[in-house]
């Protein structure tokens, strides 16, 4: 079974500082990792994936992601926060094959970036 | 290109009535997906639906059904409300080429359903 686990309920960051948001994952086979972000009243805008390659990931707004086989990792970074980057964070993980658009996510973690 | 839309954006139904909720994808993509998102439950997959055939279920009941046109529109239908269907509903579309295993999924803003 497929499974993502955020362990962070809420990750707190003073702005100008760097951010980890931390995602593992469970998967057969080849995993296909997502980072979403969701702002309030709205739905979730797509920020990287690692469907295979180099281990480090770039995405939208300078956010990177580092793939982790081993540690079966997947999180989330930024070196510099901003207070706009306060927001939901979800991890979803599709399967390589077979599983074709059926994501499934982590709970969900929310970032406050505090000025 | 436009993103993706959903109609209407807001709902409020009562216990054992059935509601009906729209999904417009982005041109030319192919598939479409239906999630709920709930606080208890979190992001759960309900469905996706390519070339008009639906070929993923999720764990649902089968009050929850959906279709999709030969346009790639795509709706989902609630029969039977249940307060615990109050949820936000969430369409993701994606091109779906050859397969689609590297498909990126772009989210609509969602329907908020209220079952009173």
């Amino acid at each position: 079974a497929q499974s993502v686990a955020q362990p962070e309920d809420q990750v707190n960051v003073a702005e100008g500082n760097p951010l980890t948001v931390k995602c593992t994952y469970s998967v057969s086979g080849n995993p296909y990792l997502f980072w979403y972000v969701q702002y309030p009243n709205r739905g979730l805008q797509f920020l990287l994936k690692y469907i295979t390659g180099d281990n480090l990931v770039k995405g939208s707004y300078g956010f990177e992601a580092e793939f982790n086989k081993s540690q079966t990792s997947f999180h989330l970074k930024k070196p510099s926060a901003l207070v706009s980057d306060s927001a939901l964070y979800f991890c979803a993980v599709r399967r390589g094959s077979g599983g074709y658009n059926k994501l499934i996510f982590g709970a969900g973690t929310r970032l406050a970036v505090h000025p | 290109k436009a993103g993706v839309t959903q109609t209407p954006r807001y709902l409020i139904k009562t216990r054992g009535q059935q509601v009906t909720l729209s999904c417009s994808p982005i041109s030319g993509h192919r598939s479409v997906s239906w999630y709920q998102q709930t606080p208890g439950q979190g992001l759960q997959f309900l469905f996706e639906y390519f070339s008009e055939t639906q070929r993923n279920k999720g764990n649902f009941p089968g009050r929850f059904s959906g279709r999709q046109f030969s346009n790639s529109r795509s709706e989902m239908n609630v029969s039977t409300l249940e307060l615990g269907d109050s949820a936000l509903y969430l369409c993701a579309s994606s091109p779906s080429l050859a397969g689609g295993f590297a498909d990126t999924q772009y989210f609509g803003p969602g329907t908020r359903l209220t079952v009173l």
